[in-house]
């Protein structure tokens, strides 16, 4: 059981658009920047949004972030057939005094 | 071009010691702070530790305090993690990233660790 809390596994069609949110309290989220990540099978982690709501460069505007209290959320508009994979939030815990991450939530491309 | 190189995974006895390392290029290794996350085969992400800059602050998961340290050496762009008294529980991938603006910008490829008699 994490500290944040994502939903285990969400789905949409190509050209849908998806969102998964990340719950969790007033000692990360609430306090803290969110990042997403990105982890095609079989490979690294890839980080999607950093500071919220920020884009490294080379990540498509499709991808997109938000935080609102004590939630944030990851938003793929104009689903492909490549955005199949594992996305996980994470965020710094200050009652923890460590880095926590969500449990991941697989996209599935139907 | 950034490149994070992990090493030293392996197959190791319960109560068993590692050693892993994970070297740089591409960025100002000594201007970085760094982390250690894992990930059980099948299973999510784990943070495991972080250490800053100088090498003057490290963090850890509590599952990790007191059998695994971290460490850098900046002369030569390498990250550390000496892992000892391993447990079934700590088998996983292995993987180091720079961290920057609160996230984990930059992941090396990962490196297996097991656990097993």
């Amino acid at each position: 059981q994490s500290v944040l809390t994502q939903p285990p596994s969400a789905s949409g069609t190509p050209g849908q658009r998806v969102t998964i949110t990340c719950s969790g309290s007033s000692s990360n989220i609430g306090a803290k920047a969110v990042s997403w990540y990105q982890q095609l099978p079989g490979t690294a982690p890839k980080l999607l949004i950093y500071n919220n709501d920020q884009r490294p460069s080379g990540v498509p505007d499709r991808f997109s972030g938000s935080k609102s209290g004590t939630s944030a959320s990851l938003a793929i508009s104009g689903l492909h057939s490549e955005d199949e994979a594992d996305y996980y939030c994470a965020a710094w815990d200050d009652s923890l005094s460590a880095y926590v991450f969500g449990i991941g939530t697989k996209v599935t491309v139907l | 071009e950034v490149q994070l190189v992990e090493s030293g995974g392996g197959l190791v006895q319960p109560g068993g010691s590692l050693r892993l390392s994970c070297a740089v290029s591409g960025f100002s290794f000594s201007d970085s702070w760094m982390t250690w996350v894992r990930q059980p085969p099948g299973k999510g992400l784990e943070w495991v530790a972080n250490i800053k800059q100088d090498g003057s602050e490290t963090y850890y998961v509590d599952s990790v305090k007191g059998r695994f340290t971290i460490s850098r050496d900046n002369a030569h762009s390498l990250l550390l993690l000496h892992m000892k008294s391993l447990r079934i529980e700590d088998t996983a991938v292995y993987y180091c990233a720079r961290s920057a603006w609160d996230s984990f910008d930059s992941w090396g490829q990962g490196t297996l660790v097991t656990v097993s008699s």
